[in-house]
């Protein structure tokens, strides 16, 4: 099946300092990435949209400045936590999915436990 | 406005219960609906999707768009099927987002 893999699975960075997440399709081509973002025993804040080649959309709230989304490949989709904060710790979850056809699913990556001190 | 709505943050049954674990939606267009489950420490899962009307691990969930609902149900519930639940809707006309439900935390006990 559909798998997706995404690195680093968890990190921890100082205050100040930029965190990169990647986000990769292993086995199909998803033309659009989401980007989660999700408290402990809370459900998942959609925080952007991308399709590969354009600029991602973001959500309402959501800093584009602070949490630079990346989608260069069909394969490949990243985010970058730009001069993190505490407030920025979090799970983050990227999710692919191909085309765009009614009855496909997501595929979820396994997430990335940023800490930021 | 779209939305997805679970109501229970706990849901707590004895082995072998029956079990339903409710979503109600708001959603102007055709809604597409997903249910995920998570276990703990690993990512989400698709547990079904109402356009396939499959049945996974016991699980079924019947679309009411009458009621806008997708509630989850299970006629007897095994611990394993602890886990978090999450209901979700595909926004087909905002191209193709999901937005999830707040989650339902099910805890089967022996």
């Amino acid at each position: 099946g559909a798998v997706v893999s995404q690195h680093p699975s968890r990190v921890i960075c100082k205050s100040g300092t930029s965190v990169k997440i990647e986000c990769r399709s292993l086995d199909f081509q998803a033309t659009t990435m989401f980007w989660y973002r999700q408290f402990p025993k809370q459900s998942l804040m959609l925080m952007a949209t991308s399709n590969e080649g354009s600029k991602a959309t973001y959500e309402q709230g959501v800093e584009k400045d602070k949490f630079l989304i990346n989608h260069a490949s069909l394969t490949l989709s990243t985010l970058t936590v730009t001069s993190a904060h505490p407030e920025d710790s979090s799970f983050y979850i990227c999710s692919a999915s191909q085309a765009g056809e009614r009855g496909y699913g997501y595929t979820f990556g396994s997430g990335t436990r940023l800490t930021v001190v | 406005a779209q939305r997805v709505t679970q109501p229970e943050k706990l849901l707590s049954v004895f082995k072998g219960a029956p079990v339903e674990l409710k979503c109600n939606y708001s959603y102007s267009g055709s809604p597409e609906l997903f249910w995920y489950v998570q276990y703990s420490r690993q990512r989400l899962q698709l547990l079904l999707r109402h356009i396939s009307r499959e049945s996974i691990k016991g699980f079924t969930a019947d679309l009411n768009k009458g009621e806008t609902s997708f509630h989850l149900k299970k006629p007897f519930a095994q611990e394993e099927d602890s886990a978090m639940y999450y209901c979700a809707l595909r926004l087909y006309n905002q191209g193709g987002k999901l937005i999830f439900g707040q989650g339902t935390e099910l805890s089967v006990k022996p």
